[in-house]
């Protein structure tokens, strides 16, 4: 089956731009994550959706991120007033778990932002 | 506070050979999960091997396998006979039984010496 799929694969905007990045996890894994990737780092957990639930948006790092997840399938993570700082990949991941970690996660390709 | 740390920024290995790469964890849980993930230049993070905490035998998975060491909170991945294929970013990364959050190392290079 296919597998986590994110768009855009790249995304360019102006400093002071909105911008919206899309993912489609795995069909009927209940469990879809947002993570930060800075260059030569590893990822940093941003948020978590258990079906349409935001259980957990601790990694969100001001409150011009949010993050949805309406129907408890695609999730949209959006930057608003976006910052140079905000240049990153941003990687999605599902898995068929609720809170616990004994199921893998399953990572799509990610969107690597670039900030002018 | 919860760590996961990689010491070897890069290594580099001919093809055929066998390399290892580490990893050390810090956590007061006795219930995780430990996972080797490998992240190609296409930036797709892919499952390489896991590993649970309350099992002593070392996960293996064809050409990589692992040796865990609970006691010195070591997990260290030795992949076989390495390919061309294998170069990319390899993190280790752990998340407890009770929390979904995966604790993530800073990565190490693989590179592959043709």
């Amino acid at each position: 089956g296919a597998g986590v799929s994110q768009s855009p694969r790249y995304k360019v905007a102006k400093r002071g731009q909105d911008v919206a990045l899309r993912c489609d996890p795995i069909s009927g894994h209940v469990s879809l994550f947002w993570y930060q990737q800075a260059l030569g780092q590893g990822p940093e957990f941003l948020t978590y959706f258990q079906n349409e639930a935001q259980l957990d948006k601790s990694g969100l790092p001001s409150d011009r991120f949010f993050a949805e997840r309406p129907e408890g399938s695609v999730s949209t993570l959006k930057i608003q007033r976006t910052q140079q700082e905000d240049s990153a990949v941003y990687l999605c991941a599902s898995s068929l778990a609720g809170t616990l970690g004994n199921q893998p996660q399953h990572f799509g390709d990610g969107t690597r932002l670039s900030i002018l | 506070a919860q760590t996961v740390t990689q010491s070897q920024p890069e290594m580099s290995v001919q093809e055929a050979e066998t390399v290892t790469l580490s990893c050390t964890y810090d956590t007061s849980e006795s219930d995780y999960y430990l996972f080797w993930y490998k992240q190609p230049p296409s930036r797709q993070m892919i499952l390489v091997i896991r590993q649970e905490a309350y099992k002593q035998q070392n996960a293996t998975e064809n050409r990589f396998s692992v040796n865990f060491q609970k006691a010195a909170k070591s997990f260290s991945l030795k992949i076989s006979d390495s390919q061309l294929g294998d170069a990319a970013m390899y993190f280790c990364a752990y998340n407890v039984d009770s929390n979904y959050q995966l604790i993530w190392g800073a990565g190490t290079k693989l590179i592959i010496k043709p």
